[in-house]
């Protein structure tokens, strides 16, 4: 089954560290996004990358990075300089319209 | 910038009530839009769609859209919900060219009280 895998489902991360979360696609899609989900505030857009070795600030990547170094592979850091990084992550790739698929999240939380 | 603003945060209907979602968007031009359901613990699922054409749009579950470009509108709606509807929902946004990323609004949480 094609699809979207986002690793890990729950990540706990203590403050000041780094962390990267995994997104891979089997689709064969060419753009890749990664959406942040909070309470009340829908999902916020914070990079994406329309084709390999090319990405993008979305509306919040301040205290983010991403790579993309393979079409299948689009992994999230949230570094030390990101204030609240507590929330639920949001992979989702595109090809052509309306194509968008969504993956099932990471939920991390900052202890 | 380019907005999407979703007016009921919660709203709390009996089963068999009629429903309907306020979503408008900031900015004219080409929009594609998008409502979006999300069932407690699970992935988001595509509810419906609208690119061009027929300005009224059936999605799955019983649920249907309206755009009205003169609004800069596409309100959600269901004759008559079911305790299973629950869930959270969202309209979203991509305009004409460019970054094709959807843009959300804060979603509105959907209760259905048997």
């Amino acid at each position: 089954d094609g699809g979207i895998t986002q690793s890990p489902k729950y990540l706990f991360r203590k403050e000041g560290q780094n962390v990267t979360l995994s997104c891979e696609q089997n689709l064969n899609h060419d753009a890749m996004y990664w959406y942040r989900q909070d309470p009340g505030q829908g999902l916020r857009l914070i990079y994406y990358s329309q084709i390999v070795n090319d990405f993008q600030k979305g509306d919040i990547a301040e205290g983010y990075s991403v790579s993309r170094e393979k079409k299948e592979s689009f992994p999230l850091t949230v570094t030390s300089a990101q204030k609240n990084p507590t929330a639920f992550y949001l992979c989702a790739s595109r090809m052509g319209d309306p194509g968008y698929t969504f993956g099932s999240g990471t939920r991390l939380t900052v202890v | 910038a380019q907005s999407v603003s979703q007016h009921n945060h919660h709203v709390i209907l009996s089963e068999a009530a009629s429903l309907e979602l306020g979503c408008n968007y900031s900015y004219g031009g080409t929009v594609n839009l998008f409502w979006y359901v999300q069932y407690p613990g699970q992935h988001l699922q595509l509810l419906l769609k609208y690119f061009s054409g027929d300005p009224l749009v059936k999605g799955i579950k019983g649920f249907e859209a309206e755009f009205i470009k003169s609004k800069f509108s596409f309100n959600l709606r269901k004759p008559s919900v079911q305790w299973s509807d629950t869930a959270e929902y969202f309209c979203a946004v991509t305009w004409g060219t460019g970054r094709r990323a959807l843009t959300f609004g804060s979603g509105t949480r959907l209760q259905v009280q048997p």
